[in-house]
């Protein structure tokens, strides 16, 4: 029973295009979602997140939206960068008052390719 | 200075072997945890300790024990290695997983080849 799911595998966008990668869910707990961008042999970074009682949080380059009514947020990366070749998975968990006690439950990844 | 490391990077061992990953935080986080991704790359948690107490257990199998000396270390041993336990396990730690935006910061990875 996967409850976060990246369902486009691969991406490739040219440099100085937008990225825009998606992610679904389907516990209507989870109110707390979480990008993170992860490099061959290296650990998960965290990119960016978002609380559910927003519909935007934007850092940068990065902006990730929600849509709680669609279970569904994405991540818009603008303008893409050679160097933003990376895994990103989406994340949520249940936040305060859940019953996970900080337990994240992560998406397949989405392997994102950017052209010079 | 890395603030979540784990070693050993890679691990290569025989099957029926046990074998320890350590894992420290300098971040002065009160949580740690296990994830451990597989070969079709899930990240799943394992176990979460809260101040060296267990928190999360996620159904693994008892051949896998944490052990947590102190808050900013987190070790995990695992008795009669099996096929199956090969994997890349990351360690994480936040800061308050109550909270509403609690976010964890992960280790490098160990990946684990059984032979």
């Amino acid at each position: 029973d996967q409850q976060v799911k990246q369902n486009s595998p691969s991406l490739s966008v040219q440099e100085g295009r937008i990225s825009i990668l998606n992610c679904d869910y389907t516990n209507s707990m989870f109110d707390y979602f979480l990008w993170y961008k992860k490099y061959p042999a290296e650990g998960p970074t965290f990119l960016i997140s978002i609380s559910s009682i927003k519909d935007k949080n934007e850092d940068g380059r990065f902006t990730v939206f929600l849509n709680k009514s669609a279970k569904h947020l994405s991540l818009h990366i603008v303008p893409s960068q050679p160097g933003d070749s990376a895994v990103y998975f989406c994340a949520a968990s249940e936040g305060r008052g859940g019953t996970s006690y900080g337990k994240l439950t992560f998406g397949q990844g989405t392997i994102l390719t950017v052209h010079p | 200075d890395t603030a979540v490391s784990q070693t050993p990077k890679y691990l290569v061992t025989q099957m029926g072997n046990d074998k320890s990953i350590k894992c420290e935080q300098n971040l002065g986080h009160d949580t740690m945890y296990w994830y451990k991704q597989d070969s079709k790359k899930f990240l799943k948690i394992m176990f979460s300790y809260n101040n060296k107490e267990l928190i999360i257990n996620e159904t693994v199998p008892n051949r896998f024990s944490p052990k947590s000396p102190d808050k900013a270390h987190l070790n995990l041993h695992i008795n009669s290695l099996e096929l199956g336990d090969s994997a890349v396990y990351f360690c994480a730690s936040s800061q308050d997983p109550t909270g509403s935006t609690d976010t964890q910061y992960f280790g490098p990875g160990t990946r684990l080849t059984v032979l």
